[in-house]
């Protein structure tokens, strides 16, 4: 079966402190995409990054980084030296191998709250 | 560049009346998705046209129609509406059904029954 789990339903930090959002997923695919989206107040999702199966170095864009680990089935999220401006939903997602018609395959969500 | 839009962004409605919610992107993408979100259940896809000519049922299809009018447009109907169908509705748009590029969404659109 194809499922993500986000065990984090909310999370509280202060601000400047790094946080990491736990992704574990699995999937009987063996080439499989895996995203993370951000859902800020205002409600909008945004894209945040796309992972491949076989890629598994690392990936830093500024205070943001992702840890891919195939062997624990895990995509983490951390934010290093958070902010207010980070507080919002984050999404991870799966990209589900269906035939000609892939379909994502969501976690429950971590609601962020950064305190100033 | 407007991406993927959505109309209305809020609407009331009774229960029984009938709504069509709007969507439209300008990324030339092929494959279009509609969403509910509910607070502890994340987004459960509701149906998704993988194609222009094409639309299939996902999760959650009971109580919506949809209509894939061109390759930019996809509609979502409530014939009568009921309150378990107020959520918030995200449309969303990827360049193909079997690409490995991201969806892209829309500001989604908040739907209340009373």
């Amino acid at each position: 079966a194809q499922k993500v789990t986000q065990a984090q339903t909310e999370i509280s930090v202060v601000e400047k402190e790094d946080v990491t959002l736990d992704c574990v997923y699995e999937t009987r695919d063996t080439t499989y995409y895996l995203f993370w989206y951000k859902q800020p107040p205002s409600g909008e999702l945004v894209f945040l990054i796309r992972r491949n199966s076989f890629d598994e170095q690392n990936e830093i864009s500024g205070r943001y980084s992702w840890n891919f680990q195939k062997s624990t089935s895990s995509f983490n999220f951390t934010i290093t030296a958070s902010q207010v401006v980070d507080s919002a939903v984050y999404f991870c997602a799966l990209l589900h191998n269906a035939g000609n018609n892939r379909k994502l395959i969501w976690g429950l969500g971590t609601s962020l709250a950064v305190n100033p | 560049n407007a991406g993927v839009t959505q109309t209305p962004k809020f609407q009331v409605l009774k229960t029984g009346q009938s709504m069509t919610l709007q969507c439209a992107q300008d990324m030339n993408h092929n494959s279009m998705y509609w969403y509910r979100q509910d607070p502890g259940m994340g987004l459960r896809l509701i149906y998704y046209s993988a194609s222009e000519g094409t639309t299939d049922k996902g999760e959650v299809p009971n109580g919506y129609n949809v209509s894939r009018l061109n390759k930019r447009e996809f509609s979502l109907r409530l014939e009568s509406a009921a309150p378990s169908q107020t959520s918030v509705y995200f449309c969303a748009s990827r360049l193909s059904g079997d690409s490995n590029q991201p969806q892209h969404f829309g500001d989604g659109t908040r739907l209340s029954i009373l």
